[in-house]
Formats: structure tokens, sequence, C-alpha cells
């Protein structure tokens, strides 16, 4: 089955930097890639997602990368805000697989330092 | 915003007691899901549903049972609630109308068994 990694578990960063979470995936039949933020108390929304005919998709502050010959899709947020303080999760779904193959990684905590 | 209904949001209950966990879903989706979430924030899924009178058992084994009776409808049951069974509970759904139509989630509800 897939396997998702996700790094890093925890990133701070300063108000106004960047953030980059990485993810990697194992099975190349996968061909799509969506990523969810969850804040406090709510469950998780899908912020931006890829599909792998595409390398790049940018939405404002916001971007994902997919890099299909190294299995591995990343998230940008530029410019970040304290509103950017949440979960971050990417994952990949592939046909095939049990419940749609959908596979998550074990997410990524980001705080937005004032 | 998504139109996915978790009820109640939050629940404590002594050991032994019998327990469902609503969710209600208002976007006709066919496909339906519950994820239990540890304070990792790793998402397991526990079940899934292609449809009505459909259901399956997830990756991480879960003593809870579900049934689809109708397709806006998911209930999640416990017949005897123990603490091991404290957890955040999300409930999602998804489309069919494309291969990769993307998930929604539901803000979940918080299990706390005594």
């Amino acid at each position: 089955g897939e396997n998702v990694e996700q790094h890093p578990s925890t990133l701070s960063v300063q108000e106004g930097d960047s953030a980059v979470i990485k993810c990697t995936y194992s099975d190349s039949a996968s061909n799509y890639f969506p990523w969810y933020k969850q804040e406090l108390g709510k469950g998780p929304q899908l912020i931006i997602d890829i599909r792998s005919n595409v390398g790049e998709k940018k939405d404002q502050r916001i971007a994902v990368t997919l890099n299909k010959t190294a299995k591995h899709f990343s998230l940008h947020i530029t410019e970040t805000q304290p509103e950017d303080s949440a979960v971050y999760f990417c994952a990949s779904l592939y046909s095939g697989g049990g419940a749609d193959g959908l596979t998550f990684g074990k997410g990524t905590h980001l705080i937005i330092q004032p | 915003e998504a139109d996915i209904y978790q009820t109640p949001r939050y629940l404590v209950i002594g050991t032994g007691k019998k327990i469902t966990l609503e969710c209600s879903q208002t976007m006709g989706h066919d496909k339906m899901y519950w994820y239990q979430q540890d304070p990792g924030m790793e998402l397991h899924l526990i079940h899934y549903s292609y449809g009505v009178n459909s259901t399956e058992k997830g990756d991480l084994s879960s003593e809870s049972t579900v049934s689809r009776i109708r397709t806006e409808h998911f209930p999640l049951t416990l017949e005897s609630a123990r603490p091991s069974h404290t957890s955040q509970y999300l409930c999602a759904s998804r489309g069919t109308s494309s291969y990769n139509s993307p998930l929604h989630f539901g803000n979940g509800t918080r299990l706390t068994v005594t």
C-alpha cells in the first residue's frame, strides 16, 4: 500500500517569513495530492491540491510543488501570518486502494511567531 | 464551508455506556468516512462507506460499528465505551463526480470515557 512521510512534525517561523512542509510518497501510481489545514477545534479543510500532470500550483500566498520522479511534493506558504498557525496534512490518492486509496501524512504543527 | 455536521461536539461518558456519534451531510455525497485522531494529530481511518448499505472497516482496527441506511447519515456506535476509546472522531464525505473530488470533514466529536 501507499506510504506518505511528512516533515517536519513541528515548524516554527517568524511572522512574515516563509514556511515549507515536505511530503514523500511511495506508490508511483498516486496521481492526486491534496493539502489540508486543521485549526484548533475544527476538522481539516482543503486548502490546495495538485494533480500528477502539473508541477506547480499557486493560490495567493500558498503554493504546492510536485516532483513525480522523486515522489515528493511540498507546501510553500509565503509572508506567513498569525492565522496560518495550524496543523497541516498532506495526502496522496491512488487508484485501486481501499477507501479510494487516500493516505494522509502524520501532520505538521506550524507555529507563527509574532 | 462544507455541509457536514457532527453531534455532539463534546461527550463525556462513563465506562460501559453505549454511545452513538452522529454525522450528516447535505451534499448528496455517496462516500463517507470516519477517522480517529489521536493527540499526536495523526488521522486513522476506522470505517468507510461507498453508499447506502455499504460499510467497510478501515486501516485501524476499531471496536465501533457504523451503519448507512440513508445517503446523508453515517452514525458510529460504541456498544460499551472504555477509556481507551477516548479520542477525537472526525467524519468526512466526498462525491463521486470525479475520481479525485476533495474530502470534506466535519468539526469532530471529542469523546472522553471516564
